[in-house]
This record gives structure tokens, C-alpha cells and sequence, in this order.
């Protein structure tokens, strides 16, 4: 199974919007609404911040949001502030053997 | 506060066997699925394997199959993965993270494979 596919990098510059694209296959993003989005700083643990496509966990800003369209979801962070500068990576539910697959992951950079 | 912090990490070489803990706390350890994810330094996430709670079910990634276990002890609230004829592609933090959400993480316990 291969990885989901994400810009290597984003930008944007303080209260800008930047999306932020992840494309896989009929095989997970477009097969099950089990698309999760998470934000890693340099030398820490990643942190949920979308699950099931466009659901927030509790304390995570409503400036991050999740979508879907076929075999492409998306993170949109909207009124971007610098602590948002960081990695951003998108992961899927792809079947019962392989289970879970990321993508390469997204640095975004606030300007 | 939930926590997870895992330890067992560190230098081992090729061929050899290392096992990783991942002890929780403050949630009902017993009632989750478990997880472990790695991350090669500087790289991106990969996930490794699963457990239920109940210890019926485990799901590998077949990059591991064969040579890594997943286990839980629900009375030490602790979570292993036992490792095996690790190779220097094995070399990455390992993570410990709750549930199919991913919504908990550990701080990560590096494992390094060299001679």
C-alpha cells in the first residue's frame, strides 16, 4: 500500500487561509470517511487535530477544518497564526491488513 | 490526564532484539485499542501495529510481520512491542498511541540499529 500523497511544503501569512491537499485511492480516502488529519511541531509527538474527515477533537481552534472529495481530502487553516507553523500530516483507514496509511507530510511555513 | 509514556529504547545491532514499553495513565487502559506508529528522524509517519483490548486481535504492518509483537498487560496498565532481527530501516522513534483515532500520543522512544 502506498503512502497518501501531500505537498512537501505550504505557506501562507498571518490571517491567510492555506489548504493543504492529501490524494490517495479508492482504497482508503475514497473508500471509508476514516481520514484523519494530525499536526507534529519539530521534536514533539504529533496531535489529533481532524478525525473522520471534518470532526474536531475538543481544543482544537474551529480555524482548522477537514473535507473530502472523492479520493482527495483536505486541511484548511484558516486565519493562520505563527504556532500553527509546523508539519501537518494526513492518514486514512485503508483496509483490514495494512490498516493505516499516512502521507509524506506537509511543512507549513507561516510567512 | 490521559498520558502514555513509552521506554525501552536505544542502540542495538543488527540481528539483535529489543522490547519497547508504553506505560498509561489516567483513562481506562482496558477498554482501548493500541497502537504503535514510528517515525524515521526527520521523515514521516508510519504505522506499525495494532492490539485490542482484550488481546485477541493483532494487526501488523508487513514491513514487521514476522519479526515484531504486540502485547498489553491490562494489569500494569502497560503496552510492549517486542522486537526482532531489527535492521537499520527499523532505526525511528516509536510511538504508543491510543485508540483507531490516533488521539493520544506518547513522547516517542528512539531505537537505533547499528554496529
Amino acid at each position: 500500500q502506498s503512502a497518501l500523497t501531500q505537498p512537501p511544503s505550504a505557506s501562507g501569512s498571518p490571517g491567510q487561509s492555506v489548504a493543504i491537499s492529501c490524494t490517495g485511492t479508492s482504497s482508503d480516502i475514497g473508500g471509508y470517511d476514516a481520514v484523519f488529519w494530525f499536526q507534529q511541531h519539530p521534536g514533539k509527538a504529533p496531535k489529533l487535530l481532524i478525525y473522520e474527515v471534518s470532526k474536531r477533537p475538543s481544543g482544537v481552534p474551529d480555524r482548522f477544518s477537514g473535507s473530502k472529495s472523492g479520493n482527495t481530502a483536505s486541511l484548511t487553516v484558516s486565519g493562520l497564526q505563527a504556532e500553527d507553523e509546523a508539519d501537518y500530516y494526513c492518514s486514512s483507514y485503508a483496509g483490514s491488513s495494512n490498516f493505516r496509511i499516512f502521507g509524506g507530510g506537509t511543512k507549513l511555513t507561516v510567512l | 490526564d490521559v498520558q502514555l509514556v513509552e521506554s525501552g529504547g536505544g542502540l542495538v545491532q543488527p540481528g539483535g532484539s529489543l522490547r519497547l514499553s508504553c506505560a498509561a495513565s489516567g483513562f481506562t487502559f482496558s477498554s482501548y485499542w493500541m497502537h504503535w506508529v514510528r517515525q524515521v528522524p526527520g521523515k514521516g509517519l508510519v504505522w506499525v501495529s495494532r492490539i485490542n483490548s482484550a488481546e485477541t486481535s493483532r494487526t501488523y504492518a508487513d514491513s514487521v510481520k514476522g519479526r515484531f509483537t504486540v502485547s498489553r498487560d491490562n494489569t500494569k496498565n502497560t503496552l510492549y512491542l517486542q522486537m526482532s532481527s531489527l535492521s537499520a530501516e527499523d532505526t525511528a522513534v516509536y510511538y504508543c498511541t491510543r485508540s483507531d483515532w490516533f488521539d493520544y500520543w506518547g513522547q516517542g522512544t528512539l531505537v537505533t540499529v547499528s554496529s
